[in-house]
């Protein structure tokens, strides 16, 4: 596609409930970043994945968050026992090798209930 | 550990007047310094970029942005702002080594007619 794609664009879930958040980047893009925005705030990184290996998991909050991209392609966020605290816009993001600028999805914007 | 600070949360301005929006940061080594825009319920579109060479950049929509070493700022400017760009702001930066963005608080143009 043109553009980095991410489904569902919003998700109500019951608190406890486990959600899967999905992410096609540009294609051919080698880079790929998952970001939380809170509301009212700037997007805080979760992690990032080179091709298929997820290099950096440092902003994670928490050993419910887990992230994947087998193919190096679609990645998917899945968070377990969503609590109230995961209410928010994930944003994913994507980029081609080398330092240039990451191209943003729309968001899910996930409230937990 | 690197960060982002944009000292204002709203900047309001009359159409045709110029736009300043601040942003200074902190980072190890050479910055690379993004702003990207945010219209309501879309995701983060991409401005412009300081990477090396000219410290005045050119960006998209008529934006630009003066990177300044001694006073580790990247302000965001526009000499004649338009009603269409009132939107909400984010200043990004991550260091020449690394990928992960950190974002500032976000800025909210208002322009008004």
């Amino acid at each position: 596609g043109a553009g980095v794609s991410q489904s569902p664009r919003y998700k109500v879930a019951k608190r406890g409930q486990d959600v899967a958040l999905r992410c096609d980047p540009i294609s051919g893009h080698v880079s790929l970043f998952w970001y939380q925005q809170a509301l009212g705030q700037g997007p805080e990184f979760l992690t990032y994945f080179q091709n298929e290996a997820q290099l950096d998991k440092s902003g994670l909050p928490s050993d419910r968050f887990f992230a994947e991209r087998p193919e190096g392609s679609v990645s998917t966020l899945k968070i377990q026992r969503t609590q109230q605290e995961d209410s928010a816009v994930y944003l994913c993001a994507s980029s081609s090798q080398g330092n240039t600028e990451a191209f943003f999805g729309q968001g899910t914007r996930l409230t937990v209930v | 550990a690197q960060s982002v600070a944009q000292p204002e949360d709203q900047v309001n301005v009359a159409e045709g007047n110029p736009l300043t929006v601040k942003c200074t940061y902190s980072v190890s080594g050479n910055p690379y310094l993004f702003w990207y825009v945010q219209y309501p319920n879309r995701g983060l579109q991409f401005l412009l970029k300081y990477i090396t060479g000219d410290n005045l950049v050119k960006g998209s929509y008529g934006f630009e942005a003066e990177f300044n070493k001694s006073q580790t700022s990247f302000h965001l400017k526009k000499p004649s702002a338009l009603v269409s760009d009132s939107a909400l702001y984010f200043c990004a930066v991550h260091k020449a080594a690394g990928n992960k963005l950190t974002f500032g608080g976000g800025t909210r143009v208002l322009v008004k007619p």
